[in-house]
C-alpha cells in the first residue's frame, strides 16, 4: 500500500525560511513521479511542480517557477517542498502526491505565515 | 485561471443522477487517459474516485463513473446521496505536467 507521510503544521513570519517534507513507502520512490499541491484557503487545488527521483528531474508549473524549489532524498525515500522568503500569501494547505497509477496523496501539512 | 474547465456548481435531488464535466484541450484530457476525479468535504483532504479516466479505487461506490469523450472528461453520480454533496476537482496529465480543473460544488436538494 502507498504511503506518502508529511511533516506537521508550521507557523512561520514573512521573510522566514521553510522546507516540508513527504516521506513515501509501499512503492517504487525512485521511479514515480511525485509533486506537491497547493491549497490556499477557501480555494481549489493547484499543482505546483513534480519530481523524478531517480534523477531529480523537475518540472514547475508557471505560476510556481521560481518561487520554491522542489528537491528529493532517494535515499531516504523523501521529496522536500523549500521557500526561501514565505509571504502571507503561501499561507495554504500542501499535499504531495503520486499522480501516476491510482493516485496516492500526503495527508497534507499546514502552512501559516503571519506577522 | 484553472487550466481544465468545470462548472462552478451543479445540483441533484436525491436519487437523481447528475454528471460534471471538465474540459480540457489536445494538449491534455484530449490526448492522454490519464484524467482523476477527487472529492473533497469541508476540513477533510481530497479522496481519490477515479482514475485513468474510468476506473475506480477499491472502496469507492460504483455509484460514481468517469468517462471521456474527445476533450472532456465527465464524472456520474447515480443515485445520488446526502453524504456526495462536497466539491469535485478533475484533474488532468498535460504533457509536462498536471492540471486540475477550478472544482464543481454539488448541492444535493
Amino acid at each position: 500500500e502507498v504511503q506518502l507521510v508529511q511533516s506537521g503544521a508550521e507557523v512561520k513570519k514573512p521573510g522566514e525560511s521553510l522546507k516540508i517534507s513527504c516521506k513515501g513507502s509501499g512503492y517504487s520512490f525512485t521511479t514515480n513521479w511525485i509533486g506537491w499541491v497547493r491549497q490556499m484557503p477557501g480555494k481549489g487545488l493547484e499543482w505546483m511542480g513534480i519530481i523524478f527521483p531517480s534523477d531529480s528531474e523537475t518540472r514547475y508549473s508557471p505560476s510556481f517557477q521560481g518561487q520554491v524549489t522542489i528537491s528529493a532524498d532517494k535515499s531516504i525515500s523523501t521529496v522536500y517542498l523549500q521557500w526561501s522568503s514565505l509571504q502571507a500569501s503561501d499561507t495554504a494547505m500542501y499535499y504531495c502526491a503520486v499522480p501516476t497509477g491510482a493516485p496516492s496523496w500526503g495527508q497534507g501539512t499546514l502552512v501559516t505565515v503571519s506577522s | 485561471q484553472s487550466a481544465l474547465t468545470q462548472p462552478a456548481s451543479v445540483s441533484g435531488s436525491p436519487g437523481q443522477s447528475i454528471t460534471i464535466s471538465c474540459t480540457g484541450t489536445s494538449n491534455d484530457v484530449g490526448t492522454y487517459n490519464l484524467v482523476s476525479w477527487y472529492q473533497q468535504h469541508p476540513g477533510k483532504a481530497p479522496k481519490l474516485m477515479i482514475f485513468d479516466v474510468s476506473k475506480r479505487p477499491s472502496g469507492v461506490s460504483n455509484r460514481f463513473s468517469g468517462s471521456k469523450s474527445g476533450n472532456t472528461a465527465s464524472l456520474t453520480i447515480s443515485g445520488l446521496q446526502a453524504e456526495d454533496e462536497a466539491h469535485y476537482y478533475c484533474c488532468s496529465y498535460a504533457g509536462s505536467n498536471w492540471a486540475f480543473g477550478g472544482g464543481t460544488k454539488l448541492t444535493v436538494l
